[in-house]
């Protein structure tokens, strides 16, 4: 079973907008991850917070995290048409090596 | 820079035969990661290697499924005995340490 679950499925914004998504995981964590795919090929790593952060950004990407409520947030602002993508949160639990539990993904469509 | 190498990109097989995918790291990267991804969802752990030791296998993993990675450099994946659930993406990852994974562009496999 996937820990990480995104919402919403999916999304469509005009160019210029920002883009928003959401991620629940059940269990403790060390670290979550968001990452990028595009349709048919590998995922790109975008950002990494750990249990004890509570906001990271990296360009116009702006992530937080709420240990509490066991979620997370992804920002993307002044979305461009090259955002368009599926983007995962991935969890890492414990002393699990970096294994990554991932969700099943928030499909971004962003329209020129 | 070389990233992570997967070959082949696609592979139809017919029921019952053996395949095998390879998985070539970026060449520091202590940690490799095999997952599967279906059409739609996010992608599922499988199993993982730190050097040459297979630390952790998914129960997803069934009999029919065995992964090496010898003197812990690249790895192979190999599927006996196919059936059609087994189509999907098959990506590798790797990673140096506990830091974010860098995947492949992931080996397609269609099981007819």
């Amino acid at each position: 079973s996937q820990q990480g679950e995104e919402d919403p499925q999916a999304l469509s914004i005009q160019e210029g907008e920002n883009a928003t998504m959401n991620c629940s995981y059940k269990t403790s964590i060390n670290n979550l991850q968001w990452y990028r795919q595009n349709s048919g090929r590998g995922l790109v790593h975008l950002i990494l917070i750990r249990s004890n952060e509570r906001e990271k950004h990296s360009g116009r990407l702006r992530v937080t995290l709420d240990t509490s409520k066991k979620s997370s947030s992804l920002l993307i602002t002044a979305s461009r048409a090259a955002d368009t993508a599926s983007y995962f949160c991935a969890t890492s639990q414990g002393a699990a090596g970096n294994k990554l539990t991932f969700g099943g993904g928030t499909r971004v469509l962003v329209k020129p | 820079d070389t990233g992570v190498s997967q070959d082949p990109r696609h592979k139809i097989t017919k029921r019952g035969q053996n395949v095998t995918f390879r998985c070539d790291p970026i060449s520091e990267h202590n940690r490799l990661y095999w997952y599967r991804q279906t059409l739609g969802q996010g992608p599922e752990f499988l199993t993982y290697f730190q050097n040459e030791a297979q630390l952790e296998k998914s129960r997803l993993l069934s009999d029919r499924f065995s992964a090496e990675r010898p003197k812990g450099s690249f790895s192979t994946l190999e599927i006996q005995r196919t059936e059609q659930g087994d189509s999907a993406m098959y990506l590798c990852a790797s990673s140096l340490w506990d830091l974010e994974l860098f995947f492949g562009e992931g080996s397609r496999l269609t099981v007819l």
